[in-house]
């Protein structure tokens, strides 16, 4: 069945380090890729999306390129702030009427 | 605009009792879903509904009702409390053909 694998957390770093979060999924026809955050007593969010392959998704300096052919969207960003601390979620979506697979989440932990 | 609104935002429930958990949207979304977060395990879907009079089951829909009279709400009903549904739970949202999520501040339910 479809799913979705990232990397488990807690992932810690110190301010101004690189990041790399890894999502794999499997999944019937082609997805719609997202990554969602989700800060401390907060609803998700939507961070970034990839509607095709080869497409990238960014957003406040984060990005992810949705590769078909390794069927994986990894989240990078290349200079990580505290504010950025948060779980953040791999997502896809393949039905007509939104039904989305969530990957099990990462938290991110970023220390000044 | 005040999206998706969740309430209560914190409860307590013993063994057995019964609660409603209430959503409203106020953006004319048709679809709306109601997810269960349990820690490390991502968020699973419960019910979800394409439009008003019509709802269907998610994931994990054992335990729950929902009714959808109106586009704008969505509760989700907990008939006889278990500790089993002790979790997070979000409400969500999307407009028709579109693909960004917008979710609720979460229920913090404590089954005891």
């Amino acid at each position: 069945g479809d799913s979705v694998t990232q990397m488990e957390g807690p992932v810690t770093l110190s301010e101004e380090a690189f990041l790399t979060i890894n999502c794999t999924y499997t999944a019937t026809g082609y997805p719609s890729l997202f990554w969602y955050v989700q800060y401390p007593g907060e609803g998700l969010q939507l961070l970034l999306k990839a509607t095709k392959a080869d497409d990238k998704g960014s957003n406040k300096g984060f990005e992810a390129t949705y590769r078909k052919e390794t069927t994986s969207f990894h989240l990078e960003k290349g200079s990580v702030q505290v504010s950025d601390s948060a779980v953040y979620f791999c997502a896809h979506s393949t039905d007509s009427w939104g039904k989305f697979q969530f990957g099990a989440g990462t938290q991110v932990v970023v220390t000044p | 605009n005040a999206g998706v609104t969740q309430t209560p935002k914190f409860r307590i429930l013993k063994i057995g009792q019964s609660m409603t958990l209430q959503c409203t949207q106020d953006m004319n979304h048709n679809y709306m879903y109601w997810y269960r977060q349990d820690p490390g395990m991502g968020l699973k879907l419960i019910y979800y509904s394409v439009g008003a009079g019509i709802t269907d089951k998610g994931e994990v829909p054992n335990g729950y009702n929902v009714s959808r009279s109106t586009t704008e709400d969505f509760p989700l009903r907990l008939e006889l409390a278990a500790p089993s549904q002790t979790s997070v739970y979000f409400c969500a949202s999307i407009g028709t053909g579109g693909e960004k999520l917008f979710f609720g501040s979460g229920t913090q339910l404590s089954v005891l």
